[in-house]
């Protein structure tokens, strides 16, 4: 049973377009979300994250979307550049342990130019 | 500042053979975990530690052991490789847990059993 899911497993997109990059999760109990990227051969690096008493959360061309009726956060990135290919993952936490995430499986970004 | 540093950067294992990976931060942060990744997939939580002295098991824990002695060291100790434990271990630590800082991982250890 998998709680957070990235249903894309790979993305292209044209540089200076936008990328949204989507994620879904099942557990109600989550209440923290966060975003990381991963190049090759590196750890993963923090991206952005959104509370869930949020629906938006912006930092420069990155914003996350969050709908928690439908479970679902967003990635948007705009503009798009190569640079910002890379594997991106979605993660959550609960409030009762904030020790552990979930993490899923990953989006590859391809940013053509 | 090193942040997150992990050794070794590969291994090599034949099965039943036991190792230690080793993490060692130096930002003074409370919270420290291990993940593995296996291939087309995400980061799956092993163990984490709150503290020194204070560890917990994670999703994965099977196969796998954890001390925490001092703030900046995390080993984890693979006591018998298999096979399935052919994956990628990413170390990482924050100062508090997910919901309030940034975590820092290390670039990861690459392990093949054979």
């Amino acid at each position: 049973d998998q709680q957070v899911k990235q249903n894309s497993p790979s993305l292209s997109v044209q540089e200076g377009r936008i990328s949204i990059l989507n994620c879904d999760y099942t557990n109600s109990m989550f209440d923290y979300f966060l975003w990381y990227k991963k190049y090759p051969a590196e750890g993963p690096t923090f991206l952005i994250s959104i509370s869930s008493i949020k629906d938006k959360n912006e930092d420069g061309r990155f914003t996350v979307f969050l709908n928690k009726s439908a479970k679902h956060l967003s990635l948007h990135i705009v503009p798009s550049q190569p640079g910002d290919s890379a594997v991106y993952f979605c993660a959550a936490s609960e409030d009762t342990n904030a020790g552990k995430s979930t993490f899923g499986d990953g989006t590859t970004l391809t940013v053509k130019p | 500042n090193a942040g997150v540093t992990q050794t070794p950067k590969f291994r090599i294992l034949k099965i039943g053979q036991s190792m230690t990976l080793q993490c060692t931060q130096d930002m003074n942060h409370n919270y420290m975990y291990w993940y593995r990744q296996d291939p087309g997939m995400g980061l799956k939580l092993i163990y984490y530690s709150v503290g020194a002295g204070i560890t917990d098991k994670g999703e994965v824990p099977n196969g796998y052991n954890v001390s925490r002695s001092t703030t900046e060291d995390f080993p984890l100790r693979l006591e018998l490789a298999a096979p399935s434990q052919t994956s990628v271990y990413f170390c990482a630590s924050s100062w508090g847990g997910w919901k309030n800082t940034e975590a820092f991982f290390g670039q990861g250890t690459r392990l093949t059993v054979v």
